[in-house]
C-alpha cells in the first residue's frame, strides 16, 4: 500500500540552527509529494510540493527534493526561527487517488 | 485570499447523538474532502466528493458517516450515532480539479469531543 514515514519528534533546535526532517515513502504508483505545516491552533497549510523526480520544492526558506532512488523527500531549512515552531507533515498523493496520505507529523520546537 | 472555512470550531456531544460538521470550500473548487486526526495520531483520509457523489472513501467511512453538498456553497459531514472513538479533529479540504499535483486547501478544523 501507500504510506509515509517521518522521523519522530519532537525536534528541538536553537534559533538559526539547521533543520532536517526526514521523510520516506512507499507508493504503488508515481506520487506527488508535499510538506504541510500546522501552526498551533490552526489548520494544515501547504508548505511546498514536488511532482516528479529531482524536483525541488521551496518556500519560506524551506526546501525538499524529490529523490526517487531513495524514495525520500526530506525537509530542510538553513536557519530556523522561533516562528517556525509547528507540526510538519509529509504527504503523498497519487494521480488517480487524489487523496493525501500523511505521515505521523513531526513537532518542531525552536528556542530563542 | 480565499480560504476554506469550517463550523463549529469545537463541538461536544453525547455518545449516540448525531452531529453535522460544516464546511464552506473555496468557491471555484470542484473536489472536496474530509480528513480526521485523532489526538496524537496521523491525519487520515475519510472521503472525497466530486460532482455530487462520493468518489472515494476509506474503511473508516462506514454507514455511520455521510456527506452532502446541500447547496452551492456548503459541504457537510454527518455522523449519525457518535461513538467515543469519533473524538478527533475533522478537517475539510478542497481543490480546483483532479490530478495529484493540484493543491488541497484545508480548513482550520472542527474539534469533536464525544462523551
Amino acid at each position: 500500500g501507500n504510506s509515509v514515514t517521518q522521523m519522530e519528534g519532537p525536534v528541538t533546535l536553537s534559533e538559526e540552527a539547521f533543520l532536517t526532517i526526514n521523510c520516506t515513502y512507499t507508493a504503488t504508483g508515481y506520487p506527488s509529494l508535499f510538506w504541510y505545516v500546522q501552526y498551533p491552533g490552526e489548520g494544515l497549510q501547504l508548505l511546498l510540493k514536488a511532482t516528479k523526480a529531482d524536483d525541488k520544492g521551496s518556500n519560506k526558506g524551506f526546501e525538499a527534493t524529490y529523490r526517487k532512488e531513495t524514495t525520500s523527500f526530506h525537509l530542510e531549512k538553513g536557519s530556523v526561527q522561533v516562528s517556525d515552531s509547528a507540526v510538519y507533515f509529509c504527504a503523498l498523493s497519487l494521480q488517480r487517488g487524489n487523496k493525501l496520505v500523511f505521515g505521523a507529523g513531526t513537532i518542531l520546537r525552536v528556542k530563542s | 485570499e480565499p480560504e476554506v472555512t469550517q463550523t463549529p470550531s469545537h463541538q461536544v456531544t453525547q455518545m449516540g447523538q448525531e452531529v453535522i460538521l460544516r464546511c464552506v470550500p473555496i468557491s471555484n473548487h470542484l473536489y472536496f474532502y474530509w480528513y480526521r486526526q485523532i489526538l496524537g495520531q496521523k491525519v487520515e483520509f475519510l472521503v472525497s466528493f466530486y460532482n455530487n457523489e462520493i468518489s472515494e472513501k476509506s474503511e473508516i467511512f462506514d454507514d455511520q458517516f455521510s456527506v452532502e453538498r446541500p447547496d452551492g456553497s456548503n459541504f457537510t459531514l454527518k455522523i449519525r450515532s457518535t461513538k467515543l472513538e469519533d473524538s478527533a479533529m475533522y478537517f475539510c479540504a478542497s481543490r480546483v480539479r483532479g490530478g495529484g499535483v493540484e493543491t488541497q486547501y484545508f480548513g482550520p478544523g472542527t474539534r469533536l469531543l464525544v462523551l
